[in-house]
């Protein structure tokens, strides 16, 4: 069975702070994807990434990065210098193979962000 | 392209009474999907449609029911409402072939349903 935790509920942070969103994953397959999304408080769902589990590459775009571990299954997001527009729910999501990719994300309960000026 | 859209925004229901939530993509997607959003829960998935005409359960089907109208169009039915039916409802789509790449899925802006 695939799942997702997101331990940090909330987190709140000075802007130009760097801060980092934990994700855990459990999955029994060997492919799977991983995602993050952003939740604005408008309410909107925000693709930032994808990733396989055959890329452990570090990723950075901007001020985000990820970084991806599949010894320790996290798939954690850091945001460097922290801006207040920044603020927001963000979910990591899972899918794995077994319903060939088509069935659907598992997701994380969400880390709110709160960036305070 | 209006990507996806859902209708309606909100929605106040009594218990008992039904309704149908419809969605629809412009983006020639194959994958369509529905979720629940509750607080602190993150976000369920209730049913799911991999390719026009066929529609399967996700995590909380009970209560619900889906019609993949076109491959455009699915549509999220509540036969009768209870208020643990309360939520927030988004639907999405991906351009998911079953056993391709796992492409990221759009959402739409989301449903607003209160039940009483």
């Amino acid at each position: 069975a695939q799942k997702v935790t997101q331990a940090q509920t909330e987190i709140s942070v000075v802007e130009k702070e760097d801060v980092t969103l934990d994700c855990v994953y459990e999955t029994r397959d060997t492919t799977y994807y991983l995602f993050w999304y952003k939740q604005p408080p408008s309410g909107e769902l925000v693709f930032l990434i994808r990733r396989n589990s055959f890329d452990e590459q570090n990723e950075i775009s901007g001020r985000y990065s990820w970084n991806f571990q599949k010894s320790t299954s996290s798939f954690n997001f850091t945001i460097t210098a922290s801006q207040v527009v920044d603020s927001a729910v963000y979910f990591c999501a899972l899918s794995d193979d077994s319903g060939g990719g088509a069935d659907g994300l598992t997701f994380g309960k969400g880390t709110h962000l709160i960036i305070q000026p | 392209n209006a990507g996806v859209t859902q209708t309606p925004k909100f929605q106040v229901l009594k218990t008992g009474q039904s309704m149908t939530l419809q969605c629809a993509q412009d983006m020639n997607h194959n994958s369509m999907y529905w979720y629940r959003q509750d607080p602190g829960m993150g976000l369920r998935l209730i049913y799911y449609s991999a390719s026009e005409g066929t529609t399967d359960k996700g995590e909380v089907p009970n209560g619900y029911n889906v019609s993949r109208l076109n491959k455009r169009e699915f549509s999220l039915r509540l036969e009768s409402a209870a208020p643990s039916q309360t939520s927030v409802y988004f639907c999405a789509s991906s351009d998911q072939k079953t056993g391709g790449v796992h492409n990221e899925q759009f959402f739409g802006p989301g449903t607003r349903l209160t039940v009483l």
